[in-house]
């Protein structure tokens, strides 16, 4: 079963439009991290934010906002008024044991979301 | 510019050839890791390295040979692979190995396809 789902493959909004980027998490952990990625057409992927799992304060970052529910096991992305230059692959990413603490932490990362911004 | 490098960008192989992928971080980290990314698929975790020390395999056939000659290089040799192998494989550094808990940093990747 795969621990991170991103539902939205692929999403295309115009300039200046709001949008949210889906992530669904799935874990038996109490402690466990939650990541986002961003992939430019460059390739490089390039870290967005960690939040641990005993802080679910959400967190603005200029245009960028992100909300964890633990409640509901999802922590979304949100970019306001997006731009062109926020094309790319957005990738959310766990990281947590498998309920096993001896066999250490591992990072998991979702499918992705393609998100095209148009002029 | 992330701090880590990749070379080369883009590479076309037979499945016969021997090549190498090569990876350089500028961010004095102790731990680095190569990755696979395939067309609809995760990233999948291939190798991790922990001040030159192999720390994680995950499985991953033996056609493809990592090498860390020092906290700042990795390498990852390729021989006999096959075409689904195709991918971009990036390369990450991050601070230590504390259980994949850590920020990452990554290099662009080298787009891989083998004929």
């Amino acid at each position: 079963a795969q621990k991170v789902t991103q539902a939205q493959t692929e999403i295309s909004v115009v300039e200046k439009e709001d949008v949210t980027l889906d992530c669904v998490y799935e874990t038996r952990d109490t402690t466990y991290y939650l990541f986002w990625y961003k992939q430019p057409p460059s390739g490089e992927l390039v870290f967005l934010i960690r939040r641990n799992s005993f802080d679910e304060q959400n967190e603005i970052s200029g245009r960028y906002s992100w909300n964890f529910q633990k409640s509901t096991s999802s922590f979304n992305f949100t970019i306001t008024a997006s731009q062109v230059v926020d094309s790319a692959v957005y990738f959310c990413a766990l990281s947590d044991t498998g309920g096993n603490i001896d066999s250490g932490y591992a990072l998991n990362f979702g499918k992705g979301t393609s998100l095209l911004v148009t002029p | 510019e992330t701090g880590v490098t990749q070379t080369p960008r883009h590479l076309v192989m037979g499945m016969t050839n021997k090549k190498s992928l090569k990876c350089e971080q500028h961010l004095g980290h102790n731990a680095m890791y190569w990755y696979k990314q395939s067309a609809k698929k995760p990233l999948e975790l291939m190798f991790v390295y922990n001040f030159k020390e192999q720390t994680e395999n995950n499985s991953v056939p033996s056609r493809f040979s990592p090498e860390c000659p020092n906290s700042s290089h990795l390498f990852l040799h390729l021989h006999t692979l096959q075409p689904e192998d195709s991918a971009l494989y990036l390369c990450a550094s991050s601070q230590d190995r504390q259980g994949a808990r850590e920020k990452l940093f990554f290099g662009s990747g080298t787009q891989l396809s083998v004929l």
